[in-house]
């Protein structure tokens, strides 16, 4: 059965640091690793999404890393922002037949100005 | 281009009525998925819909419920509320629900149950 795990489960950081957040998964047959962003009280956005058969994907300031056979990834935050401050979550889509996403649980991150 | 959007964005039920949320995919998606998220726990997927059908369900009670129409917007239904469904319902869509699609997620309708 997929587990996905994230650590920290909470992070805070002076802006402009630079950032990891971690995503372990236990089951590494997977199509594909989703990171997304939730704002308190909103939707989701999708920030990152690797294919199974990719090692990292990177939008501006962002770069998520997959290593499949370990069962992890990590979205790294460069040069971060008040404007991060959010909580990120990672989900898995299983292969097969099953297509669920698993989701963690989250890392809540607080960048303070 | 228009996004997920969801209605209503906030919906007080009372314990044993019926709720019924709608959601309408971005434009040429065909998969919708919904997904609960109670108050500090983690996404809980409820419900895939491709091509007006249910492809998979989470494990969740039979008075959830919902379907997809022929333009793919979606409605999910709570039967009977309990109070423990009060909670931030999210749907989310992608083209068809295979490996490679990126899913896009509304904003979310909140339901609150007293």
């Amino acid at each position: 059965k997929q587990e996905v795990t994230q650590i920290p489960a909470a992070l805070s950081v002076p802006e402009g640091e630079n950032l990891v957040l971690n995503c372990s998964f236990t089951d590494s047959a997977i199509y594909n690793l989703q990171w997304f962003r939730q704002d308190p009280g909103k939707g989701l956005t999708s920030l990152l999404l690797i294919q199974s058969s990719q090692r990292e994907q990177t939008s501006g300031r962002l770069n998520a890393s997959l290593d499949k056979s370990s069962g992890r990834s990590t979205l790294y935050i460069a040069a971060s922002q008040p404007g991060d401050s959010a909580t990120y979550l990672c989900a898995v889509l299983n292969a097969g037949n099953n297509r669920k996403l698993i989701w963690g649980l989250g890392t809540s991150l607080a960048v303070n100005p | 281009e228009a996004g997920v959007t969801q209605s209503p964005t906030h919906l007080i039920k009372t314990r044993g009525q019926q709720a019924t949320l709608r959601c309408s995919p971005i434009s040429g998606h065909t998969s919708v998925y919904w997904y609960q998220q109670a108050l500090g726990l983690g996404l809980q997927f409820l419900l895939w819909y491709d091509e007006g059908e249910e492809r998979n369900r989470g494990n969740f009670p039979p008075r959830f419920s919902g379907r997809q129409f022929p333009n793919y917007s979606s409605e999910l239904n709570v039967n009977a509320l309990e109070l423990e469904d009060s909670a931030l319902y999210l749907c989310a869509s992608s083209l068809y629900g295979g490996g490679g699609n990126t899913i896009y997620f509304g904003e979310g309708s909140w339901l609150t149950v007293v």
